[in-house]
């Protein structure tokens, strides 16, 4: 079973709409959650992290967790054909960072 | 302030050589990380080292290994080279104690022919 595991898409969406990112992980006792967005041939760079349950709101961005379900998720408001890249979601049990294998979003103008 | 800097960018090699891969952390941080990044997988974990020491490893075999220098770069080894090891590497810096705040380098492209 995959620790972090990610819907790999691509989803698409058309500018203006709201992006809707998902994510399970399967350790318990895993403490903070983020989010990392990686543009082609860049390398990832981190756009949310969140560590209690509940909403966590950065402009346009919305990280949710419940660590009940065991799930995480990302929401873009008002996507921009700029927020088309890959997005990563990572779990940190003690001092292991584990990715998941990214979720491919692009936005059409 | 200088970010993380790797070298080389791009890297070919044959099966079964050898390569060194370099990492300069951002300023003030002396833990690096060092991750595999196989195309359309996420990065995958293989050391941490602080104070020149492994501190931490991944799932990977010991023809990986590094160092960390005292000025607190680092270095990736791998050993016999194989196909599979074709990937970006990324190496990531944090200050100790922070540990959710870490920045990751532009990586190395290692293709193994």
């Amino acid at each position: 079973q995959k620790e972090v595991e990610q819907n790999s898409g691509p989803l698409s969406v058309p500018e203006g709409a709201i992006a809707s990112l998902n994510c399970t992980y399967s350790d318990r006792g895993s403490q903070s959650f983020f989010w990392y967005r990686q543009y082609s041939g860049k390398s990832p760079e981190l756009i949310m992290s969140i560590y209690s349950n509940g909403d966590k709101e950065d402009g346009r961005f919305t990280a949710q967790l419940n660590k009940a379900s065991q799930y995480v998720s990302l929401l873009i408001r008002d996507s921009q054909p700029s927020d088309s890249a890959t997005y990563l979601c990572a779990v940190r049990t003690g001092n292991d960072m584990r990715f998941g294998a990214g979720t491919r979003l692009t936005v059409k103008p | 302030d200088a970010g993380v800097t790797q070298s080389p960018t791009h890297l070919i090699k044959t099966r079964g050589q050898q390569v060194t891969l370099r990492c300069s952390p951002k300023s003030g941080h002396d833990t690096v990380s060092w991750y595999q990044q196989a195309l359309g997988q996420g990065p995958q974990f293989i050391f941490q080292y602080y104070e020149e020491e492994e501190r931490q490893r991944g799932n990977f075999p010991d023809r990986f290994s590094g160092h960390q220098f005292p000025n607190y770069s680092s270095e990736l080894n791998v050993n016999a080279l194989l196909l599979g090891d074709s990937a970006l590497y990324l190496c990531a810096s944090r200050m100790r104690g922070h540990t959710d705040t870490q920045y990751f380098g532009p990586g190395t492209r290692l293709t193994v022919l």
